[in-house]
């Protein structure tokens, strides 16, 4: 079964601390997204990764940074966590090219920032 | 992107086929129509996508009328596994070496009634 995997279902940060979330594939996929889902609003993109090293900001860049140093993972940081990032984080990953369109999502990190 | 419009919420008796509406009355010559859904606390998970043809496979069909401004999702026989939110986007398939950027709405809430 292909797989997206996120390190952790559950966290609970303090406002100000460094947050790392950790997503890894294991379907050698080119793409790979950052999404964070809120109620009332949907799903918004954050990051995505079209290739090692590289990246593109989605819709809601703003106080996040990514990292993609290996082609299977992609990890998002929060430099500086404030309560207003408290939300479930999505990543998904997709194959170049392939003509289906279809993302991969993993199960998601609910973030809880005090 | 082509927006799209998904009634808020769906119920659906166990057994019968749920009919799900998109309307997308901007959608270009070169978008494409694509359905996920979402179970409570996963991911979304793609089910299908079409441009202009009736699409089949082994989740659900995709019918998309003639003048491609809306389109109904059809799962032949609901089960109660089969509730979830459900996402119609309409995004221009990505040239080559593209990511695949999907912006989701608020989707539509579907219940499967036993």
């Amino acid at each position: 079964d292909v797989k997206v995997t996120q390190s952790s279902r559950y966290l609970v940060k303090r406002t100000g601390e460094k947050v790392f979330l950790e997503c890894v594939q294991d379907m050698d996929h080119e793409n790979m997204f950052w999404y964070r889902q809120d109620p009332g609003l949907g799903l918004r993109l954050i990051y995505f990764s079209y290739d090692v090293k590289m990246k593109e900001k989605g819709d809601i860049p703003e106080g996040y940074s990514v990292s993609r140093e290996k082609k299977e993972r992609f990890s998002l940081i929060l430099e500086s966590a404030s309560t207003n990032q408290t939300s479930m984080y999505l990543c998904a990953s997709s194959p170049r090219g392939r003509p289906t369109g279809e993302l991969f999502f993993g199960e998601g990190s609910r973030l809880t920032v005090l | 992107d082509a927006k799209t419009t998904q009634p808020p919420s769906m119920d659906c008796a166990e057994g019968r086929a749920a009919n799900l509406p998109c309307n997308h009355s901007t959608i270009s010559g070169n978008e494409y129509v694509y359905w996920y859904r979402q179970i409570h606390s996963q991911g979304p998970q793609y089910i299908i996508h079409g441009l202009k043809n009736n699409e089949t496979n082994e989740m659900a069909s995709l019918i998309i009328t003639e003048d491609r401004k809306s389109s109904t999702l059809i799962l032949p026989h609901a089960t109660l596994r089969d509730t979830a939110v459900y996402y119609c986007i309409v995004r221009q398939y990505p040239l080559a070496g593209g990511a695949q950027k999907l912006v989701f709405g608020q989707g539509t809430r579907l219940t499967i009634n036993p």
